[in-house]
């Protein structure tokens, strides 16, 4: 099993430009969800799927729009890029709500710069 | 008030020492509590639950103490692997949501 993959790992935007952040997961877990960690800020929730066809606003959604494409995908979009969103993005997989353990796992990450 | 607040360190300190780390929270009602662990440009991946009662895993100890809303990771004969940075994770008020905190950082030295 990979777990929970993420691609790109890197990526350079330009201010205005757009891009999805791809992410799955082979757990067959109900919930994603994703992050973005900043220096001196711990891991911030964007957004998240409790369920396949459901998604829901974390603490910092502006400017990001979410997709649960089916219950292994989880894809972010950021339509119109902006400095402020260079950070460090991490998708996150579960199975809360179940009855299951808590436990988040995540994938390796995408580093975003935004000049 | 940060909902999880954490020392930032860095805790550096030789191989064999015992070092603690603790972590608060704001939320009286948060009912689950965890210890993750992040290396440097990783991931972050699951160290330990903490439970009511307190729970040990080889060398580390967590604890949890609701009365003054506070959580403790104890680690104990420190290895060089030990190093890296540890992420304090209160369950917030959905059953959906982890509130992490920014990190202790530590460094092992030999």
């Amino acid at each position: 099993n990979a777990g929970v993959t993420q691609t790109p790992k890197f990526q350079v935007l330009k201010t205005g430009q757009s891009m999805t952040l791809q992410c799955a997961q082979d757990m067959n877990h109900n919930s994603m969800y994703w992050y973005r960690q900043d220096p001196g800020m711990g891991l911030r929730l964007i957004y998240y799927s409790a369920s396949e066809g459901t998604t829901d606003k974390g603490e910092v959604p502006n400017g990001y729009n979410v997709s649960r494409l089916n219950k292994r995908e989880f894809s972010l979009r950021l339509e119109s890029a902006a400095p402020s969103q260079t950070s460090v993005y991490f998708c996150a997989s579960s199975d809360a709500g179940q009855g299951a353990p808590d436990t988040q796992y995540f994938g390796p990450g995408t580093r975003l710069t935004v000049l | 008030r940060k909902e999880v607040e954490q020392d930032p360190g860095p805790f550096n300190v030789p191989e064999g020492a015992t070092v603690a780390f603790n972590c608060t929270y704001s939320n009286s009602a948060s009912q689950s509590f965890f210890w993750y662990r992040q290396d440097c440009r990783k991931e972050p991946k699951l160290l330990m639950s903490v439970y009511s009662s307190g729970n040990e895993d080889g060398r580390f100890t967590a604890q949890l103490n609701r009365a003054s809303q506070y959580i403790s990771l104890l680690i104990r004969d420190s290895k060089l692997s030990d190093s890296a940075t540890y992420l304090c994770v209160v369950k917030g008020d959905s059953s959906y949501k982890l509130i992490f905190g920014s990190g202790t950082r530590l460094l092992v030295r030999p």
